[in-house]
């Protein structure tokens, strides 16, 4: 079956430093990838996605590169600021099973603080 | 452009109770989703609708049912509550076309004691 893996936190890191947070995927055919956050009390927000292999998606100074080969799908900011402080979940669509009839596959998320 | 609206937003049930979940969306979205949020867990599907009259179990169905009578509306039930179910619930849609993200309601805060 589809699997989302991410590193789980919390990441504490000082403002303007780098982010990385490693997501990896486990799908059949060529699924869409999706980075999602969510602030306190509040629901999922898109943040960016990609659609095929070697697309960059990006937002928000938030960048992430569809893998294929290593079925990757890292989310990097070169200088975070504490408003970015919230949970981030990867996330999958199938493109087969009727492209995601049956949900997104999220991995745990990953809770990150950021400290002024 | 209210998005996907779920009602209510907090709710306290006792063990035994049930009570119904609603979710909107104004998107003329074909799939409709309920999601889990549990500490540790990330998000867990219920149930999921690829259209109005049809539902779909997900991965963790069990103690749920839901209907979905129109094409903007996406119910979930909870026939006898449990502590278990003690959770965040989330409402999703999205359109058809693959490749396409999924639209989140603000969830529903539901304690079972």
């Amino acid at each position: 079956g589809n699997s989302v893996t991410q590193m789980e936190g919390p990441v504490t890191l000082s403002e303007e430093a780098f982010l990385t947070i490693n997501c990896t995927y486990t799908a059949t055919g060529y699924p869409s990838l999706f980075w999602y956050v969510q602030y306190p009390g509040e629901g999922l927000q898109l943040l960016l996605k990609a659609t095929k292999a070697d697309d960059k998606g990006s937002n928000k100074g938030f960048e992430a590169t569809y893998r294929k080969e290593t079925t990757s799908f890292h989310l990097e900011k070169g200088s975070v600021q504490v408003s970015d402080s919230a949970v981030y979940f990867c996330a999958l669509r199938p493109w087969l099973s009727g492209g995601g009839a049956d949900g997104l596959t999220f991995g745990k998320g990953t809770h990150l603080i950021i400290q002024p | 452009n209210a998005g996907v609206t779920q009602t209510p937003k907090f709710r306290v049930l006792k063990t035994g109770q049930s009570m119904t979940l609603l979710c909107a969306q104004d998107m003329n979205h074909e799939y409709m989703y309920w999601y889990r949020q549990d500490p540790g867990m990330g998000l867990r599907l219920i149930h999921y609708s690829v259209g109005e009259g049809t539902t779909a179990k997900g991965e963790v169905p069990d103690g749920y049912n839901v209907s979905r009578l129109k094409k903007q509306n996406f119910l979930l039930g909870l026939e006898s509550a449990a502590p278990s179910q003690t959770s965040v619930y989330f409402c999703a849609s999205s359109l058809r076309r693959v490749g396409t993200e999924a639209f989140f309601g603000q969830g529903t805060r539901l304690t079972v004691v």
